[in-house]
């Protein structure tokens, strides 16, 4: 298996654009996850999917921010509008079966917002 | 949920093992022990995890005191490419927990 994939790998944007990051988890895993890591705050839990379910969201910042994962091998995650304080590396990593399952991280796609 | 401790950063000689501690005494019984690390730019990845007993890999072992209030991820024989931040991660079983990464332990693999 490739393992998570991630896209783009690099993103540079003007503030108040849309941002539309993409997944693709490992075929066959169940849960799939969205962290955000700055240096100030470290690795945050943004939202996370069971069986393609929004299952919890609190993470998420604000109303700004959206996930979709409209089916088993892809999720995306969407700032509109986009601000400067969004700048971070966004992992999305997904798991298999339960809570106590490995989770298995993508590359990242690093994010600035000019 | 149970919350850890690490040290905010640690040093090791290449060739010498690198032992990184981590506290959770109010882990529950149901909890185990995960830890991950990331090496720079790279997202964290996976090196072992264990509930009670010490646990082995071909990466690390993992040594969990009998109360299970704390546990040391032992790298046995450190290299220069182990430069990586480790997170020590306690995880309880079925449910909906998901793991909370803190700060980690900053480990810098010295020659």
């Amino acid at each position: 298996d490739a393992g998570v994939i991630q896209s783009p790998r690099h993103e540079v944007t003007e503030m108040g654009q849309e941002v539309t990051l993409r997944c693709k988890p490992i075929s066959g895993h169940d849960y799939l996850f969205w962290y955000r890591q700055t240096m100030m705050r470290g690795l945050e839990l943004l939202i996370y999917f069971n069986n393609n379910v929004p299952i919890d969201d609190s993470g998420m910042p604000e109303d700004r921010f959206s996930a979709k994962m409209p089916n088993a091998s892809f999720s995306t995650l969407k700032i509109q509008p986009s601000e400067p304080r969004d700048s971070a590396v966004y992992f999305c990593a997904s798991s298999q079966g339960t809570a106590t399952d490995t989770q298995y991280f993508g590359p990242g796609t690093r994010l600035t917002v000019l | 949920d149970a919350k850890t401790t690490q040290p905010p950063s640690m040093d090791c000689a290449e060739g010498r093992a690198a032992n990184l501690p981590c506290n959770h005494s109010t882990i529950s019984g149901n909890e185990y022990v995960y830890w991950y690390r990331q090496i720079h730019s790279q997202g964290p990845q996976y090196i072992i995890h264990g509930l009670k007993n010490n646990e082995t890999n071909e990466m690390a072992s993992l040594i969990i005191t009998e109360d299970r209030k704390s546990s040391t991820l032992i790298l046995p024989h450190a290299t220069l490419r182990d430069t990586a931040v480790y997170y020590c991660i306690v995880r309880g079983s079925g449910g909906s927990y998901i793991p909370t990464f803190g700060r980690g332990t900053s480990l810098i693999v010295h020659p």
